[in-house]
């Protein structure tokens, strides 16, 4: 069965370092998401992204954070200077339509800021 | 403002026991509801949407879920639980149309006894 994958599957950041989390939606889905969950907390909406753009992203998404698709397969978010509030468990997800389409999720990539 | 409440943080059944999640929503909306299990160091799978008709709906893993407008919940249960569905449960709601923005409950933990 298709999956969406996510590495690294934990990673350990000093404060003020870029990361980069990477995804590789399901082939043939079109629509790709990145949510996030503070340990303890509820899973919260990032971004949307569509034909290489941002469709909306939440207010949490601010200037440090960044998404692209690089080529075919991949999907990245990139978080540039991290804070110790970015430590948290980031999911991508992928849908084959916007309108209620069942998103599918990846196991999630673990990020610790020191 | 958009929310979703799952007012049991943990919740604990014996195995065989009957199982009955709260969610209660706040949506601007007809909304489009799910819920979502999360396994230890896994990612978040569907169990069951709910988007118009019946409003019973039936899921994977025998779970069903039922949405009850007037009481604006959707509350997940299962007749018989099984050690393997000790987990997290979320539920979420989205927009009908465009992108899945989904707003995601805090989640409960299901522990099963033996």
């Amino acid at each position: 069965e298709p999956e969406v994958t996510q590495t690294p599957s934990h990673q350990v950041t000093q404060m003020g370092q870029e990361v980069i989390l990477r995804c590789v939606p399901i082939s043939n889905h079109l629509y790709f998401y990145w949510y996030r969950q503070i340990l303890g907390q509820k899973v919260e909406f990032l971004v949307s992204f569509y034909n290489n753009e941002i469709s909306e992203k939440s207010e949490i998404f601010d200037d440090q954070f960044s998404v692209e698709r690089p080529d075919g397969s991949n999907f990245t978010l990139k978080i540039r200077s991290t804070k110790l509030e970015d430590s948290a468990m980031y999911f991508c997800a992928s849908s084959r339509g916007p309108d209620g389409g069942e998103l599918f999720f990846g196991e999630g990539s673990r990020l610790t800021v020191l | 403002a958009q929310s979703v409440t799952q007012p049991d943080i943990h919740i604990t059944v014996s195995e065989g026991a009957s199982l009955e999640l709260r969610c209660n929503y706040s949506y601007g909306a007809t909304p489009y509801l799910f819920w979502y299990v999360q396994s230890p160091g896994q990612g978040l799978q569907l169990l069951l949407k709910y988007f118009s008709g019946d409003t019973l709906v039936q899921g994977i893993k025998g779970f069903e879920a039922e949405f009850k407008r007037s009481q604006s919940s959707f509350n997940l249960r299962k007749p018989s639980v099984h050690w393997s569905d000790a987990a997290e449960y979320f539920c979420a709601v989205g927009p009908q149309t465009g992108f899945q923005k989904l707003v995601f409950g805090t989640g409960t933990r299901l522990l099963v006894s033996p």
